[in-house]
């Protein structure tokens, strides 16, 4: 079955520091990889997709995440934390039904 | 502006009472979702359609149900048979091709009292 995890709960950083939120995926098939970032009380807004082609996908706030297929992983990264980008974070992945499958969520929290 | 509109954004209703979620949107897309939302446990699927008058149950069906009448309308209603329904309720929708994202509205976050 086509699952998603994210294996941290919470991830703490400094602003001006790199981020990582972690992603791992299964699936059968090529994968169609997402990310999304929701603020409280919000719905969910887009940040980036992974497709096809270039391992390294660019995506909206400064955001990339990088694939990788014999890890079967798609983490999100950002070379330099906002205050701002304080957020709960989703990855999820494309079922055959074309259904999105969500993780359960990771919630980023960037410290002055 | 394109986007999806979810209403009412706060709900309260006592046990036994059913609810219905209005989900409307102007993006001309062809698949419509309904997700519920639990603190720790992600993004759930109630139901989904991928055209009009025609609809999938997703992983949590159960005490829910749906119609989809209009391309732009996919209310949600939440029926006395659901065991547990206070949560925050997302609709969402997309072209209906496996590389489309998904757009979201707002939620709706119902407590039953």
């Amino acid at each position: 079955a086509q699952s998603v995890a994210q294996p941290e709960d919470q991830v703490n950083v400094a602003e001006g520091n790199p981020l990582t939120v972690k992603c791992t995926y299964s699936v059968s098939g090529n994968p169609y990889l997402f990310w999304y970032v929701q603020y409280p009380n919000r719905g969910l807004q887009f940040l980036l997709k992974y497709i096809t082609g270039d391992n390294l996908v660019k995506g909206s706030y400064g955001f990339e995440a990088e694939f990788n297929k014999s890890q079967t992983s798609f983490h999100l990264k950002k070379p330099s934390a906002l205050v701002s980008d304080s957020a709960l974070y989703f990855c999820a992945v494309r079922d055959r039904r074309r259904k999105l499958i969500f993780g359960q969520g990771t919630e980023l929290s960037v410290k002055p | 502006d394109g986007g999806i509109t979810q209403s009412p954004k706060y709900l309260f209703r006592k046990e036994g009472q059913n609810v219905t979620l209005s989900c409307e949107q102007n993006l001309n897309h062809d698949a419509m979702y309904w997700y519920r939302q639990d603190p720790g446990q992600g993004l759930r699927l109630i139901y989904y359609s991928q055209i009009v008058n025609d609809f999938q149950k997703g992983d949590i069906a159960e005490g829910y149900s749906v119609s989809r009448e209009k391309k732009e309308s996919f209310p949600l209603t939440v029926t006395s048979a659901q065991k547990n329904p206070t949560a925050f309720y997302l609709c969402a929708s997309d072209h209906g091709g496996e590389a489309g994202e998904l757009f979201f509205g707002e939620g709706s976050r119902l407590t039953v009292l």
